[in-house]
């Protein structure tokens, strides 16, 4: 099973500043899709963002955006002009474009922002 | 636009009791439906998946049952509930193609004591 890899457990930014979130994930497989998705205090999960691994240009959504590197399997989140509502957890997630329907999550990048 | 529903919102159940999780759907119709997992302080696991009525599909072993009556309801069940079975589980639901991205509810907060 692929395997997606959060290496921050916990990040900071300040308000109007810009953050980077990290995930790599583990696959032997062409074709796949990458997902962030956003967990507030309510827990609902809701999307951010996501990219086709066939696609090279880097998906964009307002204020955030990915730097995706297929040959180094690394997908990091970029947000820009942080705003005090960006503050949740933030999960990758993998899903196989040959297999399974399951969503593959990293543990989570909790992040703060600050006034 | 889509819309997903869960119920109930919370729940404390003692170990040994019955368990009935529901999750509608609207505005859409035959979509893949999920059931996953999340134990505190990780991220999801996929449980269940359905892409039709009475179509189930279970990704892991245990204490759990799932079904699907209707096109748009999907129920997550157990006969008896153990400790282990807290946490907080969440209903998704997508398109029929793999790349079809996938839309959370609210989810639903167990706890067994």
């Amino acid at each position: 099973a692929q395997t997606v890899t959060q290496s921050q457990p916990e990040m900071s930014v300040q308000e109007a500043e810009t953050v980077t979130l990290s995930c790599t994930y583990d696959t032997s497989e062409s074709d796949y899709y990458l997902f962030w998705y956003k967990q507030p205090p309510s827990r609902q999960m809701i999307l951010v963002i996501r990219q086709e691994a066939y696609k090279q240009q880097n998906a964009t959504e307002n204020r955030f955006s990915v730097n995706f590197q297929k040959a180094a399997k690394s997908f990091s989140l970029k947000i820009s002009d942080s705003q005090l509502g960006d503050a949740a957890m933030y999960f990758c997630a993998y899903r196989s474009a040959y297999s399974g329907y399951a969503l593959n999550f990293g543990k989570g990048t909790s992040l703060l922002v600050t006034p | 636009s889509q819309t997903i529903h869960q119920w109930p919102a919370t729940l404390v159940q003692p170990v040994g009791s019955p368990l009935s999780l529901e999750c509608t759907v609207e505005g859409t119709s035959n979509p893949n439906l999920y059931w996953y997992r999340q134990a505190a302080g990780r991220g999801l696991q996929l449980l269940f998946y359905s892409v039709g009525i009475g179509q189930i599909s279970s990704e892991v072993p245990q204490n759990l049952s799932a079904s699907r009556p209707q096109d748009r309801q999907f129920i997550l069940s157990s006969k008896k509930l153990l400790l282990s079975d807290s946490g907080f589980y969440l209903c998704a639901w997508s398109g029929g193609l793999p790349r079809e991205t996938q839309y959370f509810g609210p989810g639903t907060r167990l706890l067994v004591l």
